[in-house]
């Protein structure tokens, strides 16, 4: 089963408009963090926001916040005041925190296009 | 630049031909990743190290795959007898993972470029 859904495959959004990105999550573990990547066109995946599965305020960090539903198990990116260079790739990932393991699990993405 | 870097950028290799990746972390950082992304989806998790300890492998990691890190600095990713089903973007990427209490809870994985390995 995925254990992260990105049910976008691709959005078009207006310059200076306000963008979700829908993410959901399946873990058992209470203790995990989810994480929001971007990659533009050069490849390189760069880090945007995080949240923990204990953190009782949502995540913010400038333009990007993060609307955390536990019960719901969604995390979804909201992009305020969209720029032309916000088109990029974006990633949710997870980390679940117990038994070890360490690597992200990454969902299938969302290819965001700004346009003006 | 004090990121993450990886070298080289692109391969392109005959099937059947070995490749070697380099991964060099970023300096203070303990722990180094390998993941693979194909064409259209997300990057997927290989194998990770503290210091140089390979703690996990993914079942991704066949038997013609290995990673070293020797002296827990730079990082190496060999793939022999490649094939093209192998042709992909191979990432790597560090972190400082604390070693007494919790720190900070996250230390978020620094990416770098990747290296895209096309097999022909």
């Amino acid at each position: 089963a995925q254990k992260i859904t990105q049910t976008q495959p691709g959005m078009f959004v207006q310059e200076k408009e306000a963008v979700t990105l829908d993410c959901t999550y399946d873990t058992s573990d209470q203790s995990y963090g989810l994480f929001w990547y971007k990659q533009p066109s050069s490849g390189e995946m760069i880090f945007l926001i995080y949240q923990g599965s204990y953190d009782e305020q949502n995540a913010t960090e400038g333009r990007y916040s993060l609307n955390f539903q536990k019960a719901r198990k969604s995390a979804n990116l909201v992009i305020s005041a969209s720029q032309l260079g916000d088109s990029a790739m974006y990633f949710c990932a997870m980390r679940e925190f117990g038994g070890g393991a360490d690597g992200l699990t990454f969902g299938k993405g969302t290819h965001l296009i700004i346009q003006p | 630049d004090t990121g993450v870097s990886q070298d080289p950028r692109h391969k392109i290799t005959k099937r059947g031909q070995n490749v070697t990746f380099r991964c060099d972390p970023i300096s203070e950082h303990n722990r180094l990743y390998w993941y693979r992304q194909t064409l259209g989806q997300g990057p997927e998790f290989l194998t990770y190290f503290q210091n140089e300890a390979q703690l996990e492998k993914s079942r991704l990691l066949s038997d013609r795959f290995s990673a070293e890190r020797p002296k827990g600095s730079f990082s190496t990713l060999e793939i022999q007898r490649t094939e093209q089903g192998d042709s992909a973007m191979y990432l790597c990427a560090s972190r400082l993972k604390g070693t007494s209490g919790r720190g900070p809870p996250y230390n978020e994985q620094f990416f770098g470029p990747g290296t895209r390995l096309t097999v022909l």
